[in-house]
């Protein structure tokens, strides 16, 4: 894998399901991956930075997973609310003394009342 | 709000005009970023500025021109632009030591038609 790529490119869910995307990114030279939620009209906030292979960390409803070795990431949504709306990106950094982040196209998630 | 402030957030321009962005960062990081936003694209990185020294312009055409003239405040000089340039143009800052570096916390964005 030569980008970060994410998947899917967009999501529709009913109000209390659960869900998860995929982000993909080079294995080689990696040094982190980071997750943001990017609402209309707002800045992109970030959720995550993981850095170990095998971490998992969780904000509330919200977690993620790192895989380094096969280069993947998994974000999961649990009980999914209308305000979770939102683009979810994740950004592979690595290799530079300057924070250059890869950015994916983003999933981009609907949650229906 | 985020501590990363851009200005305008709307800007239409004609092809001859010279214009400015503008952006402020009040969380005392050491490095901040241009990034660009194209319909169905991922965010491009245009430049980066690390302890206010230009260390990365990535591919990006003269017309468009940063300049960071200390640590908490970046611009991005606009000059003789395309249509093909109209997109969302984010700021973002972060700090960065070594090969570590925090997330980045990112401004609301400019969009910028070019008429």
């Amino acid at each position: 894998i030569l980008n970060v790529e994410q998947s899917p490119q967009s999501l529709h869910v009913q109000e209390g399901d659960s869900t998860n995307f995929t982000c993909s990114f080079p294995s080689s030279n990696f040094y982190a991956l980071h997750w943001y939620r990017w609402e209309t009209a707002k800045s992109p906030e970030a959720l995550f930075v993981m850095t170990l292979n095998g971490d998992e960390k969780k904000k509330g409803r919200i977690s993620a997973t790192l895989n380094t070795k096969e280069g993947y990431s998994y974000l999961y949504i649990k009980g999914s609310q209308p305000e979770d709306s939102a683009t979810y990106l994740c950004a592979s950094a690595g290799g530079t003394s300057y924070g250059k982040l890869t950015f994916g196209q983003g999933t981009i998630l609907t949650v229906h009342p | 709000e985020t501590g990363v402030t851009q200005t305008p957030r709307h800007l239409v321009m004609g092809m001859t005009n010279k214009k400015s962005l503008k952006c402020e960062q009040h969380l005392g990081h050491n490095a901040m970023y241009w990034y660009k936003q194209s319909a169905k694209k991922p965010l491009e990185l245009m430049f980066v500025y690390s302890l206010e020294e230009r260390v990365e312009n990535n591919s990006v055409p003269s017309r468009f021109s940063p300049e960071c003239p200390n640590s908490s405040h970046l611009f991005l000089h606009l000059h003789t632009l395309q249509p093909e340039d109209s997109a969302l143009y984010l700021c973002a800052s972060s700090q960065v030591w070594g090969e570590r570096n925090t997330e980045a916390f990112f401004g609301q964005g400019t969009r910028l038609t070019v008429v």
